[in-house]
């Protein structure tokens, strides 16, 4: 079935970086872009930014650009989102979505990110 | 803050119907039919309800329905059910980025 299956769950130090896969499986995977979402504890959904799984153009939020990196393996078939600086603020809940005509139909697991000292 | 701005709540009784909106821009909502709905259970990945201002995918009830009028969006679930009670959330492309809305807590009373 069409799934994407994400990394686990990871515990950060303020000032790490973390990487986050997404693993598609069920499609063809070139055929759609992922988007990256965050749902921090007590916030609403927050959206990060998306990368073409064809072409590996990415298009990041203002509020992530230039600590966020998304970057993908055709290979495998995994999206990779890479966050940067990170800061307590940054816990959260991160999802990868499967993009399809701007609208986000398969959503992975989640991976909980939490940053603290 | 959201780009998009929902209600923060919204409630109604089993078989009842609500409606949830969601505000934006001509340079969001307004100018592309690429809004979306989207429910959330705490603790589970959000689900795909309505695509693109008022499609259905597979296997969601016919109880949900979107429209769009202006700069302004609209979830309507009709019918209203114990399992509808859940965060609500739309989402707008809006060029080269996508825009949330704030979520907006459905309660079944």
């Amino acid at each position: 079935q069409v799934q994407l299956v994400q990394s686990g769950a990871e515990v950060k130090k303020p000032g790490a970086s973390v990487q986050v896969s997404c693993k598609a499986s069920g499609y063809k995977f070139t055929s759609n872009g992922i988007s990256w979402v965050r749902k921090a504890p007590g916030q609403g959904l927050q959206w990060m930014g998306w990368i073409s799984a064809y072409s590996g153009s990415t298009n990041y939020s203002q509020t992530f650009q230039g600590r966020v990196t998304m970057t993908k393996d055709t290979s495998t078939s995994t999206a990779y989102m890479e966050l940067r600086s990170l800061r307590s603020d940054d816990t959260a809940v991160y999802y990868c979505a499967r993009d399809q005509r701007h609208a986000l139909d398969i959503w992975g697991q989640g991976t909980k990110v939490i940053v603290s000292s | 803050q959201s780009v998009l701005t929902q209600p923060p709540s919204a409630s109604g009784s089993p078989g009842q119907s609500v409606t949830i909106s969601c505000t934006g821009t001509s340079s969001d909502v307004g100018g592309y039919n690429y809004v979306s709905w989207y429910q959330h259970y705490p603790g589970k990945a959000p689900k795909l309800m309505i695509s693109e201002v008022s499609k259905r995918p597979s296997g969601v009830p016919d109880r949900f329905s979107g429209s769009k009028s202006g700069n302004t969006a609209s979830l309507t679930v009709s019918g209203l059910q114990a399992e509808d009670e859940a965060d609500y959330y739309c989402i707008s492309y809006a060029g080269s980025n996508k825009v949330f809305g704030g979520g907006t807590k459905l309660t079944v009373l």
